[in-house]
C-alpha cells in the first residue's frame, strides 16, 4: 500500500499567473482535504473532497479551486497567484469520513510566488 | 479567526522524562481531537486521537487529555525519547467531519 504523494515537490511562480498541484492518494482513500502551511503555522484548511464533490470549505478565495478524480487523485488549481500564495501545500486523504477522522498527510509542495 | 491555539511555540526536555503539550479551543462544537507529528520535509503523521465523549485515550507512551469545560487537551510522552524531537500540532473537527482546524504547533526537543 502506497502512501500519500504529491507532485511538484517545489515550485516557483510569478505573481499573477496560475499553477495545478497534484495529489494521489492511498488507495481506498476516497476523502482528500488540501491545506496550507505558512511558514511559522500550523496547516490552514482549503477543502475537502468527498467521492469527487467539495463538502467542506474553508476561508479562501474562489480562485482557490480543486478536483477529485476517481483513480484517488487530485489537484488544487491557484488562480492570479499572489505574494501571500507563498507557502506549503499539503494534501491529506482518509478513508470513509463517517468511519475515521485520521489523515494521512503527504509530504507537501512548496510554492514560492515572486 | 485561530479557533485552536497551542501556545507554546517550543518545548525542551530531559530524555526519559515527560512532555506535556498542551492545546486549547474556543468552539465548543468540536467533537474529535487528533494530535500530529511532524519531522522536518515531511508530511504530517497521525499521532493520537480523542472523542468528546472521552476524556483520556491512550495509546503506549503517549496519551492525550481532554478537559471539555476547560476547551483544553494536552498531549503527554513518557517516557521521552531523542526520537520524538519534532513539531506536534493539534487538529479538531466538529462531527461531520468536513473540516479541520489546526493549531500553530509545539516545537520538542528531546535532549538525550
Amino acid at each position: 500500500e502506497t502512501g500519500v504523494t504529491q507532485s511538484p515537490t517545489h515550485l516557483i511562480k510569478t505573481r499573477g499567473q496560475q499553477v495545478t498541484l497534484r495529489c494521489s492518494s492511498q488507495s481506498g482513500h476516497n476523502t482528500v482535504s488540501w491545506y496550507q502551511q505558512a511558514l511559522g503555522q500550523g496547516p490552514q484548511f482549503i477543502f475537502q473532497y468527498y467521492r469527487e464533490e467539495e463538502n467542506g470549505r474553508g476561508n479562501f478565495p474562489p480562485r482557490f479551486s480543486g478536483l477529485q478524480f476517481p483513480n484517488y487523485s487530485s489537484e488544487l488549481n491557484v488562480n492570479a497567484l499572489e505574494l501571500d500564495d507563498s507557502a506549503l501545500y499539503l494534501c491529506a486523504s482518509r478513508p470513509n469520513p463517517t468511519v475515521s477522522y485520521e489523515q494521512y498527510f503527504g509530504p507537501g509542495t512548496r510554492l514560492t510566488v515572486t | 479567526d485561530q479557533q485552536v491555539k497551542q501556545n507554546s511555540p517550543s518545548l525542551s526536555v530531559q530524555e526519559g522524562r515527560i512532555s506535556i503539550l498542551n492545546c486549547d479551543y474556543t468552539n465548543s462544537m468540536f467533537d474529535y481531537f487528533l494530535w500530529y507529528k511532524k519531522y522536518p520535509a515531511e508530511g504530517p503523521t497521525f499521532l493520537i486521537s480523542i472523542s468528546s465523549i472521552k476524556d483520556k485515550n491512550e495509546d503506549g507512551r503517549f496519551t492525550v487529555f481532554l478537559n471539555k469545560s476547560a476547551k483544553h487537551l494536552s498531549l503527554h510522552i513518557v517516557p521521552s525519547q531523542p526520537g520524538d524531537s519534532a513539531v506536534y500540532f493539534c487538529a479538531a473537527s466538529g462531527r461531520t467531519g468536513n473540516q479541520f482546524y489546526f493549531g500553530t504547533g509545539t516545537s520538542l526537543t528531546v535532549i538525550p
